[in-house]
């Protein structure tokens, strides 16, 4: 596609449920990013995948946090057992290459609110 | 764990004013990128710097490596409103590919 895309934009769930935000990043991109980001604050690291594989999850919070992108291009971000504290804007970003040196595109976000 | 230190975190300026943002960190970094981000927006990547002591120019902006690849600076020069937006500077360290992000230095323009 055109740019980064994650869906839904807006999700308002209540505590205890499961989420799953989706991010299909740029077409040929192999490096994927998942970042949270609260109000005022820059983005905070998440977890990274090279193609399908998850290089790094040493930023998810705790266990109720996991990713996949199984194939390589779409991820998903699950968030089990939601709490309040969990609210804030979910960030997906892709980059062209497994190396560093090169930038990362970021999509929309998704806003989550727990009630 | 590694982390990046943004000052100032909010700068109001009139329209015209010059604006510096400073990045720093404790360890040193293998490369640094600087992302604008609108209010309401996403990040959107600005410029790269890599190698020691590297200056880089977009137009108003000049973007700064430090010597010691620990530190890196972003100025504008007469700041117009479509300045506005919160600035921050990422950077990775070593073989790692993990991009960490500045808290941010949020910039106002007083037209």
């Amino acid at each position: 596609g055109a740019g980064v895309s994650q869906s839904p934009r807006y999700k308002v769930t209540k505590r205890g449920q499961d989420v799953a935000l989706r991010c299909d990043p740029i077409s040929g991109h192999v490096s994927l990013y998942w970042y949270r980001q609260a109000l005022g604050q820059g983005p905070e690291f998440l977890t990274y995948f090279n193609y399908e594989a998850q290089q790094d999850k040493s930023g998810l919070p705790n266990d109720r946090f996991s990713a996949e992108r199984p194939e390589g291009s779409i991820s998903t971000l699950t968030i089990q057992r939601t709490e309040q504290r969990d609210s804030a804007m979910y960030r997906c970003a892709s980059s062209r290459s497994t190396g560093q040196n090169t930038e990362a595109f970021f999509g929309q976000g998704t806003r989550l609110t727990v009630v | 764990g590694q982390q990046v230190m943004q000052i100032p975190q909010y700068q109001h300026v009139q329209e015209g004013e010059d604006f510096t943002t400073y990045c720093n960190s404790s360890t040193t970094l293998s490369n640094i990128q600087w992302y604008k981000q609108r209010p309401g927006g996403h990040p959107v990547f600005l410029i790269q710097l890599v190698k020691s002591g590297e200056v880089k120019k977009q137009k108003r902006l000049t973007f700064q490596f430090g010597e010691a690849k620990k530190n890196s600076s972003l100025h504008i020069t007469a700041t117009q409103t479509t300045d506005v937006g919160t600035y921050f500077c990422a950077a990775s360290r070593d073989s790692s590919y993990k991009l960490i992000f500045g808290s941010g230095t949020r910039l106002e323009v007083r037209p």
